[in-house]
């Protein structure tokens, strides 16, 4: 299958800072790509949905000045964690689609974990 | 509102165990349906999928059961082995729409 890279696969970082994560498709074109927040022994919150060249589309309660993402190639999306907080650590992944139209398998990252102290 | 429903939450099975894992949805209007496996600090990765119009899908030692009527479908996973032991998500997702709508997952642990 196609393979979703993420970068970084953790970060530890202050409370009040900002935090980039960001995922790649390595072998194929992502017109979509998904960000995902998971709780320990929770399941996976679609936060947002991004497709190439324009806004993201966010869930409901997702703070869109918070979470900032950025789709600006067909292989590379970044979620920006802005002003992090200790109740923002989790484990974020992303996953890629390359259909342009009805379901398409979709390859997940291996996902980041963020520890805000 | 949960779409999607999944239990147990948990389930140890010894090897060679057939651990099954039941998930029932809401939505009619979902016309795919995905398991995922997930280990621990991994992303979720495609186990089988199967579609409404089909009451059974088998790859390798996984299978999906369909019953469209009760609006449930479940996973077996036949012998088991320790190498199993993940976290299992059923998922669904409607034509038209890009998102998958997961369930709330179920960690299984097959004993040696």
């Amino acid at each position: 299958g196609a393979v979703v890279s993420q970068h970084p696969s953790w970060v530890i970082c202050k409370s009040g800072t900002s935090v980039k994560i960001e995922c790649r498709s390595l072998d194929f074109q992502a017109t979509t790509m998904f960000w995902y927040r998971q709780f320990p022994k929770q399941s996976l919150m679609l936060m947002a949905t991004s497709n190439e060249g324009s806004k993201a589309t966010y869930e409901q309660g997702v703070e869109k000045d918070k979470f900032l993402i950025n789709h600006a190639s067909l292989t590379l999306s970044t979620l920006t964690v802005t002003s992090a907080h200790p109740e923002d650590s989790s484990f974020y992944i992303c996953s890629a689609d390359a259909g342009t139209s009805g379901y398409n398998e979709q390859f997940f990252g291996p996902g980041t974990r963020l520890t805000v102290l | 509102q949960q779409q999607v429903k999944q239990s147990p939450q948990s389930l140890i099975v010894q090897k060679g165990g057939i651990p099954i894992i039941n998930c029932a949805y809401e939505n009619t209007a979902f016309d795919y349906f995905p398991w995922y496996q997930q280990f621990p600090g991994k992303g979720p990765a495609l186990l089988i999928a199967i579609r409404p119009d089909v009451s059974e899908k088998k790859e390798g030692r996984f299978t999906i059961s369909f019953n469209k009527s009760a609006k449930q479908f479940s996973l077996h996973i036949m012998d088991s082995q320790p190498g199993d032991s993940a976290t299992y998500f059923c998922a669904a997702i409607r034509t038209g729409r890009r998102a998958l709508t997961f369930g709330s997952g179920t960690r299984l642990q097959v004993q040696p």
